[in-house]
């Protein structure tokens, strides 16, 4: 069990650019989860998967945000045309469904959009 | 209403006393209720899960659940330094298992 892992750790990209992250669960997890973290506030649903299949996605992801997970292993995030709301903590958190709720977070992008 | 509510702090207490920090959730379906620990910069770190009414103890950590009230609590016990961190409450809900995380409350343990 090597934890969650995400990269890059750190991104910094300006307004207009496409950034995309990556995140590899445990790799015996088939849910996996997107959040986004701003200052003082807390971790904030962005969407999920069960392997490959996207359940669910926050009414919050505008369309310049997508998700995948194409063999149900790794994901990944892109935010097309970046703005500086955009610049926050982007955390991925997988878990078993048989445990369904245990969730083990990875260590975070964190995003500066200048 | 936000789903999950929770005192953003900082709650202050001496090293030795006991925090107690507390979580209420506006959806009555709710399954799951976890506490999560946030250092400043480090992702979140599970340290107490409870799914069922009352307490729910693990070394210096209680967990208490009213669902009727719709009401969680993380009590810590004989508080030290180290456990100065942002707690997170979080619930889970819905046919999708939804995560909802709380702002969470700030703990400031004074040596």
């Amino acid at each position: 069990d090597t934890g969650v892992s995400q990269n890059p750790r750190h991104k910094i990209t300006k307004r207009g650019q496409n950034v995309t992250f990556r995140c590899d669960p445990i790799s015996e997890h088939n849910r996996l989860y997107w959040y986004r973290q701003t200052l003082g506030q807390g971790p904030e649903f962005l969407t999920y998967f069960q392997n490959e299949a996207q359940l669910e996605k926050s009414r919050l992801l505008s369309d310049r945000f997508s998700a995948e997970r194409p063999k149900g292993s790794f994901s990944t995030l892109e935010i097309q045309r970046t703005e500086q709301g955009d610049s926050a903590m982007y955390l991925c958190a997988s878990s078993l469904v048989a445990t369904q709720t245990r969730q083990y977070f990875g260590p975070g992008t964190r995003l500066t959009v200048t | 209403q936000k789903e999950v509510e929770q005192n953003s702090g900082p709650l202050s207490v001496p090293e030795g006393a006991i925090a107690s920090l507390n979580c209420t959730y506006s959806d009555r379906g709710s399954q799951s209720f976890f506490w999560y620990r946030q250092y400043s910069g480090k992702s979140p770190e599970l340290i107490m899960s409870i799914y069922s009414n009352g307490d729910k103890e693990d070394g210096r950590f209680t967990a208490q659940l009213n669902k009727a009230s719709q009401y969680v609590s993380l009590l810590i016990r004989d508080s030290q330094p180290s456990d100065s961190a942002t707690y997170l409450c979080a619930v889970i809900s819905g046919g999708y298992q939804k995560v909802t995380f709380g702002i969470g409350t700030k703990l400031q343990v004074i040596p």
